[in-house]
């Protein structure tokens, strides 16, 4: 899987669009962009995912960049419910066993703050 | 609900006393898969299972078994625990034909080993 890098920590005010970068500047082709998050221990959930459209869905944006090396996750009014460890996964777009591993890096943690 | 369990979600053990992690999901799905994490080190494989009576190791297997008579249950199983088996488990899930999949991640399970 392609390796990505995001910033270590962000804060945000409570109500303010929060947007969390990722690089991933040798994602392929085949490669999707997928993001996760982990409240406090708890299991990993799901976000959003992309190819190289942009996608909204009713938990977040992606913003993937033209040439797919970069993207950012926009959580658009952030709630103190929303702090949490937020990954950036690059994966291949078929599963085929060890594929479907998700490799999670160190993430991005978010402090929402009143 | 479409949902992972777990349980138990908290144990303590001794040594060397055998003891079963059970998952179980109701979402039909074909992978199931094994994490563990641990600080400063992200979430690791241990075993995942494509479908019935098919699993294959992950990136740490030792000291771990698994199995799956059940579509819907993929129990981890530590015959002979030991002190740096301590971690967080997650136990997570997904459709194989979905492509992108998405895998569902269970609420985790706190184990401690004396």
């Amino acid at each position: 899987d392609a390796k990505t890098t995001q910033p270590t920590s962000m804060d945000c005010a409570e109500g303010r669009a929060a947007n969390l970068p990722c690089n991933h500047s040798t994602i392929s082709g085949n490669e999707y962009v997928y993001w996760y998050r982990q409240i406090h221990s708890q299991g990993p959930q799901y976000i959003i995912h992309g190819l190289k459209n942009n996608e909204t869905n009713e938990m977040a944006s992606l913003i993937i960049t033209e040439d797919r090396k970069s993207s950012t996750l926009i959580l658009p009014h952030a709630t103190l419910r929303d702090t949490a460890v937020y990954y950036c996964i690059v994966r291949p777009r078929f599963n085929t066993g060890t594929a479907s591993k998700l490799t999670f890096g160190t993430g991005t943690r978010l402090q929402v703050t009143l | 609900e479409a949902q992972v369990t777990q349980n138990p979600r908290y144990l303590i053990t001794v040594t060397g006393k055998k003891l079963t992690v059970t998952c179980s999901q109701n979402m039909n799905h074909e992978y199931m898969s094994w994490y563990r994490q641990d600080p400063g080190l992200g979430l690791r494989q241990i075993y995942y299972s494509m479908n019935v009576e098919v699993t294959d190791k992950g990136d740490v297997p030792e000291g771990y078994k698994v199995s799956r008579k059940e579509k819907r249950n993929f129990p981890l199983i530590l015959e002979s625990p030991s002190p740096n088996q301590t971690s967080l488990y997650f136990c997570a899930s997904s459709l194989i034909r979905e492509t992108p999949d998405l895998q569902y991640f269970g609420p985790g399970t706190r184990l401690t080993v004396t």
